[in-house]
Formats: C-alpha cells, sequence, structure tokens
C-alpha cells in the first residue's frame, strides 16, 4: 500500500523566515497524485494543490512553491517569507490512480512566531 | 449552502451507544469518503463510496458502517461505540478528473466525536 511520510513534527521559526516541509512518499503505482493541505487552528482542511505523477514542473503561487522529485519520491513544500498566519498543520497526501484510498502524512505542524 | 456539511459538529456520547454522523454534499460528486483524525496519525481512511449503493473499506473500516441511498448524502455509523473511537471524523467528497487530475478532494468541517 501506498505510504507518505512527513518526519517534521513541528517546526517553529519566526516572522519573514523561510521554511521548507518535507514530504516523502512510497507507492508501486506509476500514476499517481500528490497533494498538500492546510488544517488551519480553526481545524478545517484547506486544499492547497495537486500534483500528478507525470507531471514534474515545480510550481509556484505567491509565497508558496512546491519541488516534486521523482528520483528521491519527494514533493516538498515551501514558505518563502513566512506570516502568523501560516501558522498551521500541514498534510501531504497520495492517491494513486487505481485505488480510491487517499493516504495522509502525519502532518507538520508549522508556528510561525511574530 | 452550496458545499459539504456535516452534523452534529461535536457529540459526546457513552461507551456501547450507536451514534450516526452525517455529511451532506451540494456538489453532485460521486465519490464520499470518511476519515478520521487522530493526534500522530494525520488522517485514515475509513469508508469511501464511488456512486450511490456503492461502497467499499479504507484503511480502518472496523466498528464503522456506511450506506448512501442518496447521491448527496453519505453516513457513518457507529455500531457499539467505543473510546477507541474518540476522534475528529472528516467527510470528503470528490469527482475523479481523469489521468491527469485524479481526485481533489474536498473536506466538512469535522465532526469531534468523544466516547465515555
Amino acid at each position: 500500500a501506498q505510504k507518505v511520510t512527513q518526519a517534521q513534527t513541528e517546526i517553529s521559526v519566526v516572522e519573514k523566515e523561510d521554511v521548507t516541509l518535507d514530504c516523502v512518499y512510497e507507492t508501486r503505482d506509476t500514476t499517481y497524485y500528490l497533494f498538500w493541505y492546510k488544517q488551519p487552528p480553526s481545524g478545517e482542511l484547506v486544499f492547497l494543490i495537486r500534483r500528478n505523477s507525470f507531471d514534474e514542473q515545480n510550481e509556484i503561487s505567491g509565497r508558496y512553491s512546491w519541488n516534486f522529485q521523482k528520483s528521491t519520491s519527494s514533493f516538498n513544500f515551501t514558505i518563502t517569507a513566512s506570516q502568523v498566519v501560516d501558522s498551521a498543520v500541514y498534510f501531504c497526501a497520495l492517491s494513486e490512480y487505481n485505488n480510491n484510498d487517499m493516504r495522509f502524512g502525519a502532518g507538520t505542524r508549522l508556528t510561525v512566531k511574530p | 449552502d452550496a458545499g459539504i456539511t456535516q452534523s452534529p459538529r461535536y457529540k459526546i456520547t457513552e461507551t456501547g451507544r450507536q451514534v450516526t454522523l452525517m455529511c451532506h454534499q451540494t456538489w453532485s460528486h460521486s465519490y464520499m469518503f470518511w476519515y478520521r483524525q487522530d493526534l500522530g496519525h494525520g488522517l485514515r481512511l475509513i469508508y469511501y463510496s464511488a456512486a450511490a449503493d456503492i461502497t467499499d473499506k479504507g484503511e480502518v473500516p472496523d466498528g464503522y458502517v456506511v450506506s448512501r441511498s442518496k447521491t448527496e448524502n453519505f453516513p457513518l455509523t457507529l455500531e457499539s461505540a467505543t473510546r477507541s473511537q474518540t476522534s475528529v471524523y472528516f467527510c470528503a467528497s470528490s469527482e475523479f478528473l481523469g489521468l491527469a487530475g485524479g481526485h481533489e478532494q474536498f473536506f466538512g468541517p469535522g465532526t469531534r466525536l468523544t466516547v465515555l
């Protein structure tokens, strides 16, 4: 079965610092999808990005960027110039084309201090 | 209102009681999912449904029952609640976007369930 590992349980940074959240995945499928979700203190899950396995282009959206590397099975997430509002738990997730079972990592709690 | 809703948002029950958590979506998405969120585990899939009257087990289905008689509703029942089922439960819905897109799941606000 597929597996997602977020080795960083908690990260604390000071505002304006850059921070990278790591995500390593395992899958036997050649077609799969990777996701990042944000869970702010209010508890809802907010979709951030989806990337399929045959599109290795990195993506930038404002202060957010994602680095997808199939060679190392990683899909890392970088926040540039972090802000207090970025404080949340961030989840990386993986689903396979032939399997509706989306697997989530354990999450990384990011705290951005003013 | 459009979107995905869950009810109740908070529930306290006792061991052995039956509890049903409701999930309703207005997008007419084919797929619906139930997850539980526990510290250290992220979200784990309990059951999912690909269409009305089609359901399948996820990673942690034991102790739970689901049904889907209508596309928009996907209730989750704990037939005899146990303390280990104390958790936050999230419902999600999605459409399959094809080979390029896969599933983009949209989540409800969650139900916090406490079993005493």
